[in-house]
């Protein structure tokens, strides 16, 4: 098994360009999770999913959407990327029946 | 809504000594609670959890935790550090599928 796996690994933007991370699990998980990184803020929940079709907001959504077509993909779009989502994103698929979150290396973003 | 605190951003520790990690949570219902570390440059690894049972969880590496409803808290143990256990250590709980994480704690192992 892959597990869970990001790209790109590192991205750069201009402010006011979208793109998209992808995000894509091979454990069959239902519930999948899309984090962004800080320093000294810890992970905060951007959206998640807990199904193909169904998604919702978490802590921090504004300037993100999300779609779960698949169970496999959890693609996240920043739609006009500011400086301050430049973060390090994280991708986490968790197991239905032991709650254990399995988390992607990581897509280190900078928007300038 | 949900929140964790860690105290102290930066723990330093020498090698052998205790390490205690603390973690307090607020929450209306018992929560599921966990802890990760984070190596440099890579994800989180679950080290443990608890959902329910036993209050004093076991995990990876010689790691064990202790929930204690009373006191809102699941502070992280080991007795004895090592220099592998270098890292960033994170709380978090989950609540209804969505996942609080705390601001971390950087454990730093002196020879």
């Amino acid at each position: 098994n892959a597990g869970v796996t990001q790209t790109p690994k590192f991205q750069v933007l201009k402010t006011g360009q979208s793109m998209t991370l992808q995000c894509a699990q091979d454990m069959n998980h239902e519930y999948m999770s899309w984090y962004r990184q800080d320093p000294g803020m810890g992970l905060r929940l951007i959206h998640y999913s807990v199904g193909a079709g169904i998604t919702d907001q978490g802590e921090v959504p504004n300037g993100y959407n999300v779609s779960r077509s698949t169970t496999e993909d959890f693609p996240l779009r920043l739609l006009s990327a500011a400086p301050s989502q430049t973060s390090v994103y994280f991708c986490a698929s968790t197991t239905g029946d032991t709650y254990e979150q399995y988390f992607g290396p990581g897509t280190r973003l900078t928007v300038t | 809504a949900q929140s964790v605190t860690q105290l102290g951003s930066h723990v330093s520790v020498s090698e052998g000594a205790l390490v205690l990690l603390r973690c307090n949570y607020s929450s209306s219902v018992p929560p599921y609670l966990f802890w990760y570390v984070q190596y440099p440059n890579q994800g989180l690894q679950l080290l443990l959890k608890y959902t329910t049972g036993a209050t004093l969880v076991k995990g990876i590496n010689g790691f064990e935790a202790e929930f204690k409803k009373s006191e809102t808290s699941f502070h992280l143990t080991k007795p004895s550090a090592h220099m592998s256990d270098a890292a960033e250590y994170f709380c978090a709980v989950d609540n209804f599928n969505k996942f609080y994480f705390g601001s971390g704690t950087k454990l730093n192992v002196k020879p």
